[in-house]
């Protein structure tokens, strides 16, 4: 099946750091873009989403980028828990029939 | 409000059978996806059901089935099972309200012997 291009690296960062994961997408005609957070044993857990008309949203503690020039996504943790421990996912909508295309996961470990 | 459940957890088959998986989406919402989730391939969508019909399919073959009730449960079914079905199944679901965003329920693991 079709992916969006994102093998599945492992990042590990210090607890109270910042997280950068990144995600590159290849159709530019894409107008939609979510990340999701996915813990052991439970189904993906929506984090945050940006549309193709911004370059930045911010929630809580959460901020993803949006480079269209580039078509790179990334989606940034600050002050990074224990409880951010998980897979994470983005995702791009690639057509008006809402068909979500998902990349294939970035695993973030959280060293003590 | 309960989010979105899975029924069976886990799942053990053998070649060959079939298999039916359900699932409850959260109250009020109409719209069902379901999802193949393998370590080598990543999230693969099936197909999505809404108001009792298929609104859009994945690359699956035949094999892979669904169907959506009138209080917007959902089944799907996969027959003549393949070693390579082994895979969590997810269903998500949505509402017309927030239709970019997909609520996700635990999954239902299956093994296939």
């Amino acid at each position: 099946g079709e992916s969006v291009g994102l093998h599945l690296p492992t990042l590990s960062v210090q607890e109270g750091d910042n997280s950068i994961i990144n995600c590159a997408y290849s159709n530019s005609a894409s107008d939609y873009f979510i990340w999701y957070k996915q813990e052991s044993g439970k189904g993906p857990q929506f984090i945050i989403d940006i549309r193709s008309n911004m370059d930045k949203r911010q929630g809580q503690r959460v901020t993803v980028l949006l480079n269209k020039t580039v078509k790179h996504l990334s989606l940034q943790i600050a002050a990074t828990q224990p409880g951010d421990s998980a897979v994470y996912f983005c995702a791009e909508n690639r057509g008006s029939n809402y068909q979500l295309i998902w990349g294939a996961g970035t695993k973030l470990i959280i060293k003590p | 409000k309960a989010g979105v459940t899975q029924t069976p957890r886990y799942l053990i088959k053998t070649r060959g059978q079939q298999v039916t998986l359900s699932c409850s989406p959260i109250s009020g919402h109409r719209s069902v996806s379901w999802y193949q989730q393998t370590p080598g391939q990543g999230l693969q969508f099936l197909f999505e059901y809404f108001s009792e019909t298929q609104r859009n399919k994945g690359n699956f073959p035949g094999r892979f089935s669904g169907r959506q009730f009138s209080n917007s449960r959902s089944e799907m079914n996969v027959s003549t099972l393949e070693l390579g079905d082994s895979a969590l199944y997810l269903c998500a679901s949505r509402t017309l309200a927030e239709a970019d965003t997909q609520y996700f329920g635990p999954g239902t693991r299956l093994t296939v012997l």
